[in-house]
């Protein structure tokens, strides 16, 4: 079975563009989760979605958007982008809601964005 | 407030040298389960254990144990016998709620 895919891998971009992350989670699960990681730092929550609805967010800006598809599939949006947005974006996929308490969140490896 | 720490930033050893990676953590939560995830260079956050705050035995699994300790706040792992293909940044991570709370991480090295 394939993992968690996220695509593209690595990303340029210029201060002030928009960018689109992508994540497929794994076959069967509804919940996916971003997450940013700054260089250096551990990952940090941006948002999760189960059966298409956000259902936790962190402390981002509006600038960040998320969506979920009918096939459980997400998409990231950054917005207005800044070069402190420069990190590894990693997607998580769990079988249900309560990731931790009934099932484990699986990553996939990540997209670097780079913002220049 | 819910936090880990792990204050070790980097640990380098030699390959067959055990090691162990600290990791204290903070929760209002009488319940919590915590992790451990392995990040090689590749990016990709692997997996390595779930542990739930009302299961205080210790775990072991091949080359990998791990230390619960509650009274300390404390759930560190060891690798026995470290090998190089174990370098990498390793996490310690709480659950909040629905969300996965990080620490900062400590980067392995292991050399031949």
């Amino acid at each position: 079975d394939a993992g968690v895919t996220q695509s593209p891998t690595h990303l340029i971009k210029t201060r002030g563009q928009q960018v689109t992350l992508r994540c497929s989670p794994i076959s069967g699960h509804k919940s996916v989760s971003w997450y940013q990681q700054v260089l250096g730092q551990g990952p940090q929550f941006i948002f999760q979605y189960y059966e298409k609805e956000e259902r936790g967010r962190g402390n981002f800006p509006d600038r960040f958007s998320a969506r979920q598809f009918p096939n459980y599939s997400s998409e990231l949006n950054v917005n207005a982008l800044l070069l402190g947005d420069s990190a590894l974006y990693l997607c998580a996929s769990s079988l249900g809601l309560k990731q931790g308490r009934n099932t484990e969140a699986f990553f996939g490896q990540g997209t670097r964005l780079t913002v220049v | 407030a819910q936090k880990v720490t792990q204050a070790q930033t980097e640990i380098s050893v030699v390959e067959k040298e055990d090691v162990t990676l600290d990791c204290v953590y903070e929760t209002r939560d009488t319940t919590y389960y915590l992790f451990w995830y392995k990040q090689p260079p590749s990016g990709e956050l692997v997996f390595l254990i779930r542990r739930n705050s009302f299961d205080e035995q210790n775990e072991i699994s091949g080359r990998y144990s791990w230390n619960f300790q509650k009274s300390t706040s404390s759930f560190n792992f060891t690798i026995t016998a470290s090998q190089v293909v174990d370098s990498a940044v390793y996490f310690c991570a709480l659950i909040d709620t629905d969300k996965l709370i990080f620490g900062t991480g400590t980067r392995l090295q292991v050399f031949p």
